[in-house]
């Protein structure tokens, strides 16, 4: 499978806990994206790398959240000291930089869910 | 800010009648306007995407038109058949390449 990956595809922790998700986008393209999408809502952007340079962060994205690319190829995404409100699909997604209008391919996700 | 507006939440048809999803943008340098189909469970899957130097696009049975003046952009399915029911977002996109995403359409189609 070529397509973009994500791994784990389900997480359940505890309040306080942190967890780390990974996403392993399509191999030539050099941008990827980070979004949180909520029940019954589209994906909100988080944050996004061009090639290893984080070039954008959403307001969405705390300070108990990091994220990074080390090596302009796979991502993966922190969230420390998780609280009930992180609970939620995170989707990665990746694209080609091609000048502007870009498509970008969803990984399936990871669920997380905060007890 | 930047925000996509999407109409209506739910859509109800019969099997091999007409569907359209309405969306509104409001970032005047929007320049690429792609929708995806979320089946329950699963990753959003591009369908199709239009250009903002294009007002219509077809794809068999999928077109989009697109009214850069009233910052409009609509999904059309034709003959509609039970496979197409999901939930479909449309997104807008700007020189900043992160898509705004609209809050999704519910669409069943009744057999």
């Amino acid at each position: 499978d070529t397509g973009v990956s994500q791994n784990p595809r389900h997480k359940i922790t505890k309040r306080g806990q942190n967890v780390t998700f990974r996403c392993d986008p399509i191999s030539e393209h050099n941008r990827l994206y980070w979004y949180r999408q909520t029940l019954g809502q589209g994906p909100e952007f988080l944050t996004y790398f061009q090639n290893e340079a984080q070039l954008e962060k959403s307001r969405l994205l705390s300070d108990r959240f990091s994220a990074e690319r080390p090596k302009g190829s796979f991502s993966t995404l922190e969230i420390q000291r998780t609280e009930q409100g992180d609970s939620a699909m995170y989707l990665c997604a990746s694209s080609l930089n091609g000048g502007g209008g870009e498509t970008q391919y969803f990984g399936p996700g990871t669920r997380l869910l905060v007890l | 800010g930047e925000n996509v507006e999407q109409h209506p939440s739910t859509l109800s048809v019969q099997e091999g009648d007409s569907a359209v999803i309405k969306c509104t943008y409001s970032d005047s340098a929007s320049n690429y306007f792609p929708w995806y189909k979320q089946e329950l469970g699963k990753r959003p899957q591009l369908i199709i995407d239009i250009r903002s130097n294009v007002g219509e696009k077809k794809d068999q049975r999928i077109a989009v038109t697109l009214n850069k003046t009233a910052k409009h952009f609509s999904l059309h399915i034709t003959e509609t058949q039970p496979e197409d029911s999901a939930v479909y977002f449309c997104a807008s996109s700007s020189g900043t390449y992160k898509y705004i995403f609209g809050t999704g359409t519910r669409l069943k189609v009744l057999a």
